[in-house]
């Protein structure tokens, strides 16, 4: 059973256009943590959510927390070809968690951006 | 600050052989983790410590054992490896337990067992 659905798994756009990729889950998650992962290299922290309805920007990426604190989406503006990358929904605190509240991967965007 | 070293980089493993990956954080991180990556699979939590002398299994753990006799290192040792556990392997630190802090992860250990 997979706990957290990402979708779409790839993508491949041109270098200016627009994306939306989602985090979907039927748990509830007290936080939702995003990661981006480079070839060869493990992931690193973009931002986590935590208030259900959040919204957070970090330059041209958006990231959305549900109202429900169950799905999660992340919107690039004019992507270019450094957002190459597979990006890593995790959710912590859920009732699959653990007690220390581990996290809980998604299985990941692969986006590739074109020049 | 190097934050969170691995060792080897690539290792191929005959069936039946063992050996330990190696993880070392200097940023004095309570919280130790090791992942395991299948292609297209995500991360699957294997092992964790809360600190040192303090382990837990994670979803995975047949075929792994780990120690955390200090705070900065926190092995892990494969015993009898299989085909199975061919794999890349994470390990991470984070100051706090739980979804609200970072986790930082080293640059992996690409394990092939023939």
């Amino acid at each position: 059973t997979q706990l957290l659905e990402q979708s779409p798994q790839f993508l491949s756009i041109q270098e200016g256009e627009n994306l939306t990729v989602y985090c979907n889950s039927s748990s509830v998650f007290s936080s939702l943590q995003w990661y981006r992962q480079e070839p060869g290299e493990g992931p690193v922290l973009l931002v986590t959510v935590v208030t259900g309805g959040e919204v957070k920007k970090l330059k041209r990426l958006t990231f959305q927390f549900g109202d429900a604190r169950k799905d999660s989406s992340l919107h690039i503006t004019a992507a270019q070809t450094g957002d190459t990358g597979l990006y890593l929904c995790a959710g912590a605190g859920g009732i699959y968690g653990g007690s220390q509240g581990n996290l809980i991967f998604g299985k990941g965007t692969k986006l590739s951006v074109k020049p | 600050n190097a934050g969170v070293t691995q060792t080897p980089k690539f290792r191929i493993l005959k069936i039946g052989q063992s050996m330990t990956l190696q993880c070392t954080q200097d940023m004095n991180h309570n919280y130790m983790y090791w992942y395991r990556q299948d292609p297209g699979m995500g991360l699957k939590l294997i092992y964790y410590s809360v600190g040192a002398g303090i382990t837990d299994k994670g979803e995975v753990p047949n075929g792994y054992n780990v120690s955390r006799s200090t705070t900065e290192d926190f092995p892990l040792r494969l015993e009898l490896a299989a085909p199975s556990q061919t794999s890349v392997y994470f390990c991470a630190s984070s100051y706090h337990g739980g979804g609200y802090n970072e986790q930082f992860f080293g640059p992996g250990t690409r394990l092939t067992v023939l």
